[in-house]
């Protein structure tokens, strides 16, 4: 049962283009976001997150936007750059468990970005 | 060191044979996890600690996983007669406390049982 979803498995963009990555979620008791960014041999780092009382965050090229009745978000990096090529997670998060740190990940969009 | 150290980076064995994988969080994280990356795969859970208190084993595959973490802080994953399908990236990951969603990843351990 995946609870978060990532359907496309991989996106090519032009630099200096906008990326949209998306995910959906089934749960409705997630309250918490995060998007982790993921090089070829390294572990996954933190990207950006957005709580549930939100429905956009933005830092710096990275904005993430939430839709709770659709129960979807999306990542837009603008403009997109040849070093954020590298595989996007999206992780959800139950804080009402008492343990938000206990994340559910998609299986990942691998993002190109080409010149 | 600053970040989540994980050893060794790459790990091939045989079929049957046991393995241990090690995850040294960063000071003052009081919660560890343990992920695997299958190939083609997201993050799969398997098993978290919190401080002193029992451990979350919700997410291992079977009887050969276990994992301890001793004093607080370095932990191990085992994983007995290894299986072929047992072959992924092991991540481990620390975060401040059960509340803090951030996680702090470790570069992972490619297993790959032959």
């Amino acid at each position: 049962d995946q609870q978060v979803k990532q359907n496309s498995p991989s996106l090519s963009v032009q630099e200096g283009r906008i990326s949209i990555l998306n995910c959906d979620y089934t749960n409705s008791m997630f309250d918490y976001f995060l998007w982790y960014k993921k090089y070829p041999a390294e572990g996954p780092t933190f990207l950006i997150s957005i709580s549930s009382i939100k429905d956009k965050n933005e830092d710096g090229r990275f904005t993430v936007f939430l839709n709770k009745s659709a129960k979807h978000l999306s990542l837009h990096i603008v403009p997109s750059q040849p070093g954020d090529s590298a595989v996007y997670f999206c992780a959800a998060s139950d804080g009402g468990t008492g343990t938000a740190s206990k994340l559910t990940f998609g299986t990942g969009t691998r993002l190109q970005v080409t010149l | 060191g600053a970040g989540v150290s994980q050893s060794p980076s790459n790990k091939v064995t045989e079929k049957g044979k046991d393995v241990e994988l090690r995850c040294d969080p960063i000071s003052g994280h009081t919660a560890l996890y343990w992920y695997r990356q299958s190939l083609g795969q997201g993050l799969e859970f398997l098993i978290y600690f919190q401080g002193n208190s029992a451990p979350d084993k919700s997410g291992l595959p079977s009887d050969r996983f276990s994992a301890e973490r001793t004093g607080g802080s370095v932990s191990t994953l085992t994983i007995q007669r290894t299986q072929q399908e047992d072959s992924a990236v092991y991540l481990c990951a620390s975060s401040l406390g059960a509340q803090n969603p951030k996680l702090f990843f470790g570069s992972g351990t490619q297993l790959s049982v032959l």
